[in-house]
C-alpha cells in the first residue's frame, strides 16, 4: 500500500522567512500530487496540483516541487506571514482516490 | 460559490447507538468521499462513490456503510456506534482528477 511522510514535527519559523515542507512516498509513482492546507476544526482547503511530467508550480507566494526519481514533493511558502500558520497535507493520486499525508503543523512567528 | 455542507459540526452519541452523518454538495459533482480524521494519522477514507447507487469500500469500512440516493448527498452510517469511532468526519466531492471539495467537518464523541 502507498505510504507518505510528512515531518510529524512542527515546524516554526519567523515572519518574512521561506518555510519549507517534505513529502515523501513510497511504493506507488503517482500521476500528481495535491497539497492542501487545514485550519483547526476545519475542513483542508486545495492549494496546488502538480504533475508528475511538471517539475515545479507556483501560485502567488507557494511553490511545489516534484522529483519522482526522489519519490518527494517539496512545498515552499516565500515571505511567510503569521496568517500562514495551519497544517498542510500532501495528497497523492491512488489509482481512483487520493491518499492523505498526517500532515505537517507550520507556526509563523512575527 | 462551491460549498459542501455537513449535517452537524458536533454530534454526541452513545455506544450502540444508530448514527447518520449527512453531506450534501451543490457542484453536481459524481465523486463524493468520506473520510475519519484522527491526530497522527492524517486522514483516512471510509467509503467513496462515484455515481448515485454506487459505492466503493476505502481504506477503513469497517462499522460504517454508505448511501447515495441522489447525486448532491452522500450519507455515512455507524451501525452501531462504538467509542474507537469517536473522531473527526470529513466528506468531500470532486469532479474527477481535480481539487476535493471538502466540508466543514463534523467532530463526533461516542461515549
Amino acid at each position: 500500500s502507498q505510504k507518505i511522510e510528512q515531518n510529524s514535527e512542527a515546524l516554526n519559523i519567523q515572519e518574512g522567512k521561506t518555510a519549507t515542507l517534505t513529502c515523501n512516498y513510497t511504493n506507488y509513482s503517482p500521476a500528481y500530487l495535491q497539497w492542501y492546507r487545514q485550519d483547526p476544526g476545519r475542513g483542508p482547503v486545495f492549494l496546488l496540483l502538480i504533475r508528475e511530467n511538471e517539475k515545479e508550480k507556483r501560485k502567488e507566494r507557494l511553490k511545489v516541487t516534484f522529483d519522482t526519481t526522489l519519490k518527494q514533493s517539496l512545498f515552499h511558502i516565500t515571505a511567510s506571514q503569521p496568517a500562514d500558520s495551519a497544517t498542510y497535507l500532501c495528497a497523492l493520486e491512488y489509482g481512483n482516490k487520493l491518499v492523505f499525508g498526517a500532515g505537517t503543523i507550520l507556526r509563523v512567528k512575527s | 460559490d462551491v460549498k459542501v455542507t455537513q449535517s452537524s459540526r458536533y454530534l454526541v452519541k452513545r455506544t450502540g447507538e444508530k448514527v447518520f452523518l449527512e453531506c450534501v454538495q451543490d457542484m453536481d459533482h459524481e465523486n463524493m468521499f468520506w473520510y475519519r480524521q484522527d491526530p497522527g494519522l492524517g486522514l483516512r477514507l471510509i467509503y467513496f462513490s462515484y455515481d448515485v447507487k454506487m459505492k466503493e469500500k476505502g481504506d477503513i469500512p469497517e462499522g460504517y456503510s454508505v448511501s447515495r440516493e441522489k447525486k448532491e448527498r452522500f450519507s455515512l452510517i455507524l451501525e452501531s456506534a462504538s467509542t474507537n469511532q469517536t473522531s473527526m468526519y470529513l466528506c468531500a466531492s470532486t469532479a474527477g482528477e481535480n481539487e476535493q471539495y471538502f466540508g466543514p467537518g463534523t467532530r463526533l464523541t461516542v461515549t
